[in-house]
């Protein structure tokens, strides 16, 4: 069946750092894909998406580019914040012959920056 | 402000007991999905309602069932609790049911707590 599996974290970093967590995926057909970000406390947040290959999802200086040939999906920022600290979720939606749009997650991963 | 609201924020009851978790979708949105959080399993769909009808059951126990009313709001009803079933409660609001490129928006959560 479809999975996503994420880098294994605690990430920790200084601020200023360059930032990419892993992201892969085994899907059929052709799924979108996205990046929630939850802060300590709070729901889920979309941070980007891409719903094709090639796409390349951006959103508060995070970029993520949609690559069929590695099925990966990795997240970078050039610049960490200490407000970027939180879990990060990659996450597929069924585009297959199932008719939902379900979302299917990876473990999660946890940055934590420090000043 | 996703627009989804969940309540409540915190439920603590017994084991054995039933509770019920609302939910009120984003206006305009009418595909409600409730998703599981806990830390051995995750992120796990749990089941997805379309315009009041079921549309997809994902790793949802006989003991858990829900139901979205004619206004849209969606219940997840949860009984014979057990201590396993602690976890945090997201439901999820789109506009549409079946479209993979289709954006979920996160409500806040219900933490539950069974003692």
């Amino acid at each position: 069946g479809n999975s996503v599996t994420q880098m294994e974290g605690p990430v920790t970093l200084s601020e200023e750092a360059f930032l990419t967590i892993n992201c892969t995926y085994t899907a059929t057909g052709y799924p979108s894909l996205f990046w929630y970000v939850q802060y300590p406390g709070e729901g889920l947040q979309l941070l980007l998406k891409a719903t094709k290959a090639d796409d390349k999802g951006s959103n508060k200086g995070f970029e993520a580019t949609y690559r069929k040939e590695t099925t990966s999906f990795h997240l970078e920022k050039g610049s960490v914040q200490v407000s970027d600290s939180a879990v990060y979720f990659c996450a597929l939606s069924d585009g297959g012959s199932s008719n939902t749009g379900k979302l299917i997650f990876g473990q999660g991963t946890t940055l934590q920056v420090k000043p | 402000d996703s627009g989804v609201t969940q309540t409540p924020k915190h439920l603590i009851t017994a084991t054995g007991q039933r509770v019920t978790l609302r939910c009120s979708p984003r206006s305009g949105d009418l595909s409600v999905y409730w998703y599981q959080q806990s830390l051995d399993q995750g992120l796990q769909f749990l089941i997805q309602y379309y315009n009041g009808e079921e549309r997809a059951k994902g790793n949802i126990l006989e003991r858990f069932s829900a139901q979205q009313f004619p206004d849209l709001h969606s219940e997840l009803n949860l009984s014979s609790l057990e201590l396993g079933d602690s976890a945090l409660y997201f439901c999820a609001s789109s506009v549409a049911g079946g479209v993979h490129t289709d954006t979920q928006y996160f409500g806040p959560g219900t933490r539950l707590t069974v003692l």
